[in-house]
């Protein structure tokens, strides 16, 4: 079945470094991937999404790529800051069905 | 504009009780999802709706669980009777359908079944 896979599962950087998140889908006809940033006790917020007809989109300090060859796609964070510090999810949804698929999670620790 | 609106907050039940949950989408949302993400983990779908039909319920413990969305708008997710297993964030998001956007998530309601 469809599985998206998420690495690494923690991840601690210093303030001010970059810190990426990576992601492996297993359905070729995904076609969308949004990122979400889930803060403790709310809901998953989306910061970030990517089509499959862009290989890369960048807001602020905040850049997904996508290789649609490999079925991988990445969240880029530059310049962290302690309010990064959030469990980050990575989700592909496939053309037509509106369904997501989500992995298992990045706990971020931005430390000061 | 508000956003998805989940009640309650916070649920603690006994094992073998029901409970439900209850979600009010975006004004104008054709497309609702309720998610269970348990602890350390990503949210998993457990039905989606487009207006008022289940579309997608591959994944709904159909045995003890329910959800409904009478008017194609608020949705009501129930399980009965809940057992020690169902302890999660039950989450509720919605879309408009439009392929071109994305989907918005409620606070979730986290249950404890003790």
């Amino acid at each position: 079945g469809e599985n998206v896979e998420q690495h690494p599962s923690t991840l601690s950087v210093q303030e001010g470094d970059s810190a990426v998140i990576k992601c492996t889908y297993s359905d070729s006809a995904s076609n969308y991937f949004p990122w979400y940033k889930q803060e403790l006790g709310k809901g998953p917020q989306l910061i970030i999404d990517i089509r499959s007809n862009v290989g890369e989109k960048k807001d602020q300090r905040i850049a997904v790529t996508l290789n649609k060859t490999a079925k991988h796609f990445s969240l880029h964070i530059t310049e962290t800051q302690p309010e990064d510090s959030a469990v980050y999810f990575c989700a592909a949804r496939t053309s037509g069905t509106y369904k997501y698929i989500f992995g298992t999670g990045t706990r971020l620790k931005v430390l000061a | 504009e508000a956003g998805v609106v989940q009640s309650p907050r916070y649920k603690i039940i006994e094992k073998k009780q029901p409970v439900a949950f209850w979600c009010n989408p975006i004004s104008g949302h054709n497309t609702l999802y309720w998610y269970r993400q348990n602890l350390g983990q990503g949210p998993e779908l457990l039905i989606r709706y487009e207006n008022e039909e289940a579309v997608d319920d591959s994944q709904l413990p159909k045995d003890r669980f329910s959800a409904e969305r009478l008017k194609g708008v608020d949705s009501t997710l129930k399980i009965q009777p809940a057992e020690l297993g169902d302890s999660a964030v039950y989450l509720c998001a919605s879309s408009s359908g439009d392929s071109s956007t994305e989907a918005f998530f409620g606070q979730g309601t986290r249950l404890t079944v003790v």
